[in-house]
């Protein structure tokens, strides 16, 4: 079955304290990004990646790194989480770019506290 | 600025009545393509359309159906006799060829909360 598999689904963590969202594809897709969502605001992209070593900033991409060393991984890094990085983060791959559909994973729910 | 608004933050309806979502974009790019989302409360995000700016068709699927207008630059949704499972979040978004901040970014609206009561 084709899918985005994001993990973990909920996390509450602390101030400052270093966490990786992780998101995997199994569609050979070369296009991957980072969307997070805010209520009022629809989603915003973080980060996005066209390809292997290939990444560039989206629109709130402060606060946040991403890596691609492999096709199928594009792990979202909160290197010192702060409080208004709570939100829903979605991660989607796309098998091309600006004509097809996205596809999404899950959601991570994260709050910091 | 927004590219993608949708004006209607919440609407309410009984279940079997119409509702019509509202989407109205801004581009200066001739080809993009329009998509819906729908969001249910469970948080997953599920694909409804996709439209390209050269096809300005109206599309039914079922209970959907999608108004492409070009020259108001809207694309708007609408659900035929609701149902309770309609009940959602559904959002609009634009994604351009020539988009120069950010090669395939999906730029959403705001979403509009659809409520249907039995």
């Amino acid at each position: 079955e084709a899918q985005v598999t994001q993990n973990p689904r909920y996390l509450i963590t602390v101030t400052g304290k270093k966490l990786t969202v992780t998101c995997s594809q199994n569609m050979n897709h070369e296009y991957m990004s980072w969307y997070r969502q805010d209520p009022g605001l629809g989603l915003r992209q973080i980060y996005y990646s066209m390809n292997v070593e290939v990444t560039d900033k989206g629109d709130v991409p402060e606060g946040y790194k991403v890596s691609r060393k492999e096709k199928r991984n594009f792990p979202l890094i909160l290197e010192s989480p702060s409080p208004n990085q709570t939100s829903l983060y979605f991660c989607a791959s796309r098998r091309g770019g600006y004509d097809t559909e996205a596809f999404f994973g899950q959601g991570t729910r994260l709050t910091v506290v | 600025a927004q590219k993608v608004t949708q004006a209607q933050t919440e609407i309410s309806v009984v279940e079997k009545e119409d509702v019509t979502l509202d989407c109205v974009y801004e581009t200066r790019d001739t080809t993009y393509y329009l998509f819906w989302y729908k969001q249910p409360p469970s948080g997953e995000l599920v694909f409804l359309i996709r439209r390209n700016s050269f096809d300005e068709q109206n599309e039914i699927s079922g209970r959907y159906s999608w108004n492409f207008q070009k020259s108001t630059s809207s694309f708007n949704f609408t659900i035929t006799a609701s149902q309770v499972v309609d009940s959602a979040v559904y959002f609009c978004a634009l994604s351009e060829a020539k988009a120069t901040d950010s090669w395939g970014k999906l730029q959403f609206g705001a979403g509009t909360q659809v409520v249907v009561t039995p």
